[in-house]
């Protein structure tokens, strides 16, 4: 158990559609990430927060959002949902800073879009 | 960010066979990490080599880094059925907020 918590395990849902994946970090961990991992894409980095602020952006399309709450968790909201946006999506928690930083992953939502 | 290639894509070895795996990156890199997936589940931290290391073991893990050459490898010694997952590398870098970027991966078969 890596301690990263993600919710719900599974989502199917249909196009058009919105949804949100929820994401509690491990105790202590300020910093959290967003990934999606899809077979043709492999994994790519959506979104990092640290401390409740965005701190780095990557291949995250603008129908997606995040947010971390004070109490440290993150919403990755996912709306007028495609087809091709069917994935795994991971979360993942760390500490920042430092060269030994590991991070550490939940066991993914995987989002079907019918 | 560009994703590193990891080589090779699949590998089939049976039990009791050292299985290897090649990771290359692009970037200037504070340290690599590797991790293991079972099919379709999470990604499960493996080990992590700092850029200033050459080479650490875990277990039956052996991790090697030749910065020179923006390479690494894992090493799993004496197989065993349950290493059958796909193994990532993940470059990590400090300047980035310790954003990881992956490779491929290696789907490892290990036949009983």
């Amino acid at each position: 158990d890596s301690g990263v918590t993600q919710t719900p395990k599974h989502l199917i849902t249909a196009t058009g559609q919105r949804v949100t994946l929820r994401c509690s970090p491990r105790s202590g961990d300020l910093s959290v990430y967003w990934y999606q991992q899809s077979l043709d894409q492999g994994l790519q980095f959506l979104i990092q927060y640290y401390n409740g602020e965005e701190r780095a952006k990557g291949n995250i399309l603008e129908r997606f959002s995040a947010q971390q709450f004070p109490d440290l968790h993150s919403e990755l909201n996912l709306s007028s949902l495609e087809l091709g946006d069917s994935a795994l999506y991971f979360c993942a928690s760390s500490v920042v800073g430092t060269v030994s930083t590991e991070a550490f992953f939940g066991q993914g939502t995987r989002l079907t879009v019918v | 960010s560009q994703q590193g290639e990891e080589d090779p894509q699949a590998l089939s070895i049976q039990e009791g066979e050292n299985a290897t795996m090649n990771c290359s990156y692009k970037t200037s890199i504070n340290n690599l990490q590797w991790y293991r997936q079972n099919s379709g589940r999470g990604l499960v931290h493996l080990i992590l080599i700092r850029s200033n290391e050459r080479e650490k073991h875990s277990g039956r893990l052996r991790v090697t880094l030749d910065t020179s050459k923006k390479s690494s490898s894992l090493l799993i010694t004496a197989s065993r059925a349950a290493d059958t997952a796909s193994y990532f590398c993940a470059e990590g870098s400090v300047a980035a907020g310790n954003m990881l970027t992956f490779g491929g991966g290696t789907r490892l078969m290990v036949k009983p």
